[in-house]
C-alpha cells in the first residue's frame, strides 16, 4: 500500500534553516508529482510546493518563493523541502502529499502523517 | 492567485441531516475543484475531485457540483463518522489554494 513518511521536523530558531524529507513506497514514485502542504496550529491548509515527476517543473506558494526549495530523488523515492530564513509564522504541521497526476496540480490522493516544525527562539 | 471563499466556517448538524457547504472562486476555475475531509490529528482525505467525481472508496452520500466560480458539497444523511472539517481546493492554476474550511460538529 502507498506510504509517505515525513522526517526532519523539530524546533528551530527564527532565521535558521531546516530540511524535511518524505520517503515514499507502494507506488511507482517516478511517475507522479509530489507536494508539500502545511497547516499552522488550529488553522486551515496551505499549499507549499510541487515538484513534477521528472523534476522539470517546480512551483511554490507566494509567501515561500526564495526561502523554500523542493527537490526529489527518484532513485531513492524521496522528496525533500529545504526551508531557509525560517519565521515564526512557518510553524506548522508539514504534510507530504502525492498527486494523482504526473505533472502536478490535480488532487492529492495520498498524504503522509505530517511532521511538526516549530520556529521559536 | 485564485481566492477560495468557503461558507459557512462552521455548522452544527444531527445524524441523518443533509449538509451543504459552498465554495466560491475569485475567478472562473471551470470544474477544477476538489473537496477534502480532515479529522482532528489526521491528514486530509480526498472525497470529491473534478467538482463532482467521487474518489475511490468514498460513500455515495457525499456529492459535489458546480462549475465556473460557484461550487457546492453535500452530505446526504450525515453519519457519526462525518463530523470533521471539510476543505475545498482549486487546481485550475498555481499556486493551488484552499478554502478556509468548514467544521461540521454535532448539534
Amino acid at each position: 500500500q502507498v506510504q509517505l513518511v515525513e522526517s526532519g521536523g523539530g524546533v528551530v530558531q527564527p532565521g535558521k534553516s531546516l530540511s524535511l524529507s518524505c520517503a515514499a513506497s507502494g507506488f511507482t514514485f517516478s511517475r507522479f508529482a509530489m507536494h508539500w502542504v502545511r497547516q499552522a496550529p488550529g488553522k486551515g491548509l496551505e499549499w507549499v510546493a510541487v515538484v513534477s515527476d521528472d523534476e522539470s517543473y517546480k512551483d511554490y506558494g507566494d509567501s515561500l518563493k526564495g526561502r523554500f526549495t523542493i527537490s526529489r530523488d527518484n532513485s531513492k523515492n524521496t522528496v525533500s523541502l529545504q526551508m531557509t530564513s525560517l519565521r515564526t509564522e512557518d510553524t506548522a504541521v508539514y504534510y507530504c502529499a502525492k498527486d494523482f497526476a504526473r505533472t502536478g496540480g490535480y488532487f492529492f490522493d495520498y498524504w503522509g502523517q505530517g511532521i511538526l516544525v516549530t520556529v521559536s527562539s | 492567485d485564485v481566492q477560495m471563499t468557503q461558507s459557512p466556517s462552521s455548522l452544527s448538524a444531527s445524524v441523518g441531516d443533509r449538509v451543504t457547504v459552498t465554495c466560491q472562486a475569485s475567478q472562473d476555475i471551470f470544474d477544477s475543484l476538489n473537496w477534502y475531509q480532515q479529522k482532528p490529528g489526521k491528514a486530509p482525505k480526498v472525497l470529491i475531485y473534478g467538482a463532482s467525481s467521487l474518489a475511490t472508496g468514498v460513500p455515495s452520500r457525499f456529492s459535489g457540483r458546480g462549475s465556473g466560480t460557484d461550487f457546492t458539497f453535500t452530505i446526504s444523511g450525515l453519519q457519526p463518522e462525518d463530523f470533521a472539517t471539510y476543505y475545498c481546493q482549486q487546481y485550475d492554476s498555481f499556486p493551488l489554494t484552499f478554502g478556509g474550511g468548514t467544521k461540521v460538529d454535532i448539534k
